[in-house]
C-alpha cells in the first residue's frame, strides 16, 4: 500500500501560469483533502471531498478548483498562479463518509511549490 | 482568525523526562480533537484523538488532556525519547470544518 501519493513533490511557476497537482489514495477512503502549509500558519483546509462527485470549500478556497475524477483521485488546480499561492500543499484521505472531520485523516507527502 | 492557537512555537526537553505541549481553541463548536506529528519533508501523521465527551486519552507514552471549559487541550509526552524530536500540531474538528494550530517544535536531547 502506498497511502497517499502525490505529484510533483516540487514545481516553480511564474505568475499567472496554472497547474494541477495529482493526488491518489489507495486505501479505498470516501472523503479527500486539499491543505495548504505556510509558515507560522499551521495546515489549512483548501476543499474537502466527502465522495466521487461532490467537493465543497473550506477554509481558504480561492484562486483554486478541484476535481474529485473517481473514489481514489482528487486534484488540485491553479488557473492563474500568484505569488500569494507558494506555499506547501498536503492531500489527506480518510474514511469519512459524510465529509466530515473526525475520522483520521492520512497524509500525502506533500508538493512544495513556488511562484515568482 | 486563529480559531486554534499553540503558543510555543517551540519546546526543548531532556531525553526520559516529560514534554508537554499545549494548544487553545475559541470556537466552542469543536467536538473532536487530534494530535498529528510531522517530520520535515513528510506529511503529518496522526498521533492520538480526544473526543469532547472525555477529559483524558491515553496511548502509550502519549496522552491528551481537554479542558472543556478553559477550551485547552494539552498532549503528554512520558518519558520523551530522541525519535519525539518533530513538529506536533493539534487539531480542532465540528461535523463541517477542521482547523490546525501553528505547530510546536519539539526538540529531545540525549
Amino acid at each position: 500500500n502506498a497511502g497517499v501519493t502525490q505529484t510533483p513533490k516540487f514545481q516553480v511557476l511564474k505568475t499567472g501560469q496554472s497547474m494541477t497537482l495529482q493526488c491518489a489514495q489507495d486505501m479505498n477512503h470516501n472523503s479527500m483533502y486539499w491543505y495548504r502549509q505556510d509558515p507560522g500558519m499551521g495546515l489549512r483546509l483548501i476543499y474537502y471531498s466527502a465522495s466521487e462527485g461532490t467537493t465543497d470549500k473550506g477554509e481558504v478556497p480561492n484562486g483554486y478548483n478541484v476535481s474529485r475524477l473517481n473514489k481514489r483521485e482528487f486534484s488540485l488546480r491553479l488557473e492563474s498562479a500568484a505569488p500569494s499561492q507558494t506555499s506547501v500543499y498536503f492531500c489527506a484521505s480518510s474514511e469519512s463518509v459524510a465529509g466530515g472531520f473526525t475520522d483520521t485523516q492520512y497524509f500525502g507527502p506533500g508538493t512544495r511549490l513556488t511562484v515568482l | 482568525d486563529q480559531q486554534v492557537k499553540q503558543n510555543s512555537p517551540s519546546l526543548s526537553v531532556q531525553e526520559g523526562r516529560i514534554s508537554i505541549l499545549n494548544c487553545d481553541y475559541t470556537n466552542s463548536m469543536f467536538d473532536y480533537f487530534l494530535w498529528y506529528k510531522k517530520y520535515p519533508a513528510e506529511g503529518p501523521t496522526f498521533l492520538i484523538s480526544i473526543s469532547s465527551i472525555k477529559d483524558k486519552n491515553e496511548d502509550g507514552r502519549f496522552t491528551v488532556f481537554l479542558n472543556k471549559s478553559a477550551k485547552h487541550l494539552s498532549l503528554h509526552i512520558v518519558p520523551s525519547q530522541p525519535g519525539d524530536s518533530a513538529v506536533y500540531f493539534c487539531a480542532a474538528s465540528d461535523l463541517n470544518d477542521m482547523r490546525f494550530g501553528a505547530g510546536t517544535r519539539l526538540t529531545v536531547k540525549p
